[in-house]
């Protein structure tokens, strides 16, 4: 089975400040890794995913996250941070055969501070 | 292109009652996947629909059910309602055939509130 722990609950920290949001995951077999986003009274956005290839992968909004495979971590930072990068942030796996199912972690409150 | 509806926003039930929410999912997306929310168990997968076929479900109990119609919009339903089905519903669409890597688009959800 697979599982996803996201190892701080909250993180706070102050603007322009850099920023690293931990995600390691349990899996047996090839998975696949997403981080996902959810501002207050919304629904989750896609920020990045890792399928294969490169370890390093971006998203437009500055966030990036590296694939380790020996670490089975995923860890999602930003250089600097804004106000608006005020979320609950989530990791995600998923797995071949297990159709149109994401695993999530149980997801870190990331509290932005001017 | 529209994002992904769901109906209503907002839902007070009582004990016992059931309830029926809506999805639409993006124009095109034919896989449809629901998910609950909540402080204590976090995201759960609930089920996936494609083809209006069930092709994967979580480890949920029968009172929850669901459908997808020909044109891939899906309904949840859930029979007789307990306090801790008090959650944000989630749904999320895909544009294929719902693989492992397809990026899901989620919709706003539907906040149920069981009195």
């Amino acid at each position: 089975a697979q599982s996803v722990t996201q190892l701080d609950s909250q993180v706070p920290v102050f603007e322009e400040a850099p920023v690293e949001l931990r995600c390691n995951y349990s899996s047996s077999v090839s998975v696949y890794l997403f981080w996902y986003v959810q501002y207050p009274n919304q629904g989750l956005q896609l920020l990045l995913k890792y399928l294969s290839g490169s370890t390093l992968v971006e998203s437009i909004n500055g966030f990036e996250a590296e694939f380790n495979k020996s670490q089975t971590s995923f860890h999602l930072r930003k250089p600097s941070v804004h106000i608006s990068d005020t979320a609950e942030y989530f990791c995600a796996v998923s797995v071949a055969g297990n159709t149109g199912k994401l695993i999530f972690g149980q997801g870190t409150t990331l509290q932005v501070k001017p | 292109k529209a994002g992904v509806t769901q109906t209503p926003r907002y839902l007070i039930k009582t004990r016992g009652q059931q309830v029926t929410l809506s999805c639409s999912p993006i124009s095109g997306h034919r896989s449809v996947s629901w998910y609950q929310q909540t402080p204590g168990q976090g995201l759960q997968f609930l089920f996936e629909y494609f083809s209006e076929t069930q092709r994967n479900k979580g480890n949920f109990p029968g009172r929850f059910s669901g459908r997808q119609f020909s044109n891939s919009r899906s309904e949840m339903n859930v029979s007789t309602l307990e306090l801790g089905d008090s959650a944000l519903y989630l749904c999320a669409s895909s544009w294929n055939r719902g693989g492992p890597g397809e990026t899901q688009y989620f919709g706003p959800g539907t906040r149920l509130l069981v009195l």
